[in-house]
């Protein structure tokens, strides 16, 4: 079965610092990696997706994950945090051909001035 | 014009009431999700709808019960309210598994 991990329910980074969100996942079939944004009070807004192809994806607001498939990883970074940033970060994984996106537990960026 | 809309937003309510939650999306996906998110924040899927048809069941409770009038709409309703059901649901859709989902703002549930 699949299975997402975040290390570290929370991360917090100084203005204009590395951000670094790690997530691992199981899966027994190659596969579709997510992560999305939950400001507060808000749903989940897509940040960017693994689907096989390059294995380092760009998506939104300057954030950049990479596939490393050895060490079943995703891990997203941004080099320089914005104060904007601060929200619930979630890693996803697709469980295969049901569709059902199974999440890991979150965690929580906040960015100090 | 937004793409997956829920109402209502806030629901307060008694113990013992049934109550439920609507769920819309204009963007043309075959597939519709009712997920809970606890107090922890942990997201949890219930059901999913594919055109209408029930593809996925968790371990819901049976008071909890979806309905999909057309592939566009997939409403939830429940029965007896529990505290345990205070949470924040989202809907989402999705056309295709590699495409990921689009969520609604979510309504978030208070039983009292």
């Amino acid at each position: 079965a699949q299975s997402v991990t975040q290390l570290g329910s929370h991360v917090s980074v100084s203005e204009g610092a590395l951000v670094l969100l790690r997530c691992n996942y199981s899966s027994s079939v190659p596969p579709y990696l997510f992560w999305y944004v939950q400001y507060p009070n808000q749903g989940l807004q897509l940040l960017l997706k693994y689907t096989s192809a390059a294995t380092l994806v760009k998506g939104i607001n300057g954030f950049e994950a990479e596939f490393k498939k050895s060490e079943t990883s995703f891990h997203l970074t941004k080099p320089s945090a914005h104060m904007s940033d601060a929200a619930e970060y979630f890693c996803a994984v697709n469980s295969g051909n049901t569709g059902k996106l199974i999440f890991g537990q979150g965690t929580t960026l906040q960015v100090k001035p | 014009d937004t793409a997956v809309s829920q109402t209502p937003k806030y629901l307060v309510t008694q113990m013992g009431n049934d109550k439920s939650i609507k769920c819309e999306q204009n963007l043309g996906h075959d597939t519709m999700y009712w997920y809970k998110q606890d107090s922890k924040k942990f997201l949890k899927i219930m059901f999913s709808y594919n055109n209408k048809e029930l593809i996925i069941n968790e371990t819901v409770p049976n008071r909890f019960s979806p309905k999909s009038p057309d592939k566009a709409h997939l409403n939830l309703h429940i029965n007896s309210l529990e505290l345990g059901d205070s949470a924040v649901y989202f809907c989402a859709s999705s056309q295709d598994e590699v495409l990921g989902y689009t969520f609604g703002s979510g309504t978030r549930l208070t039983v009292v």
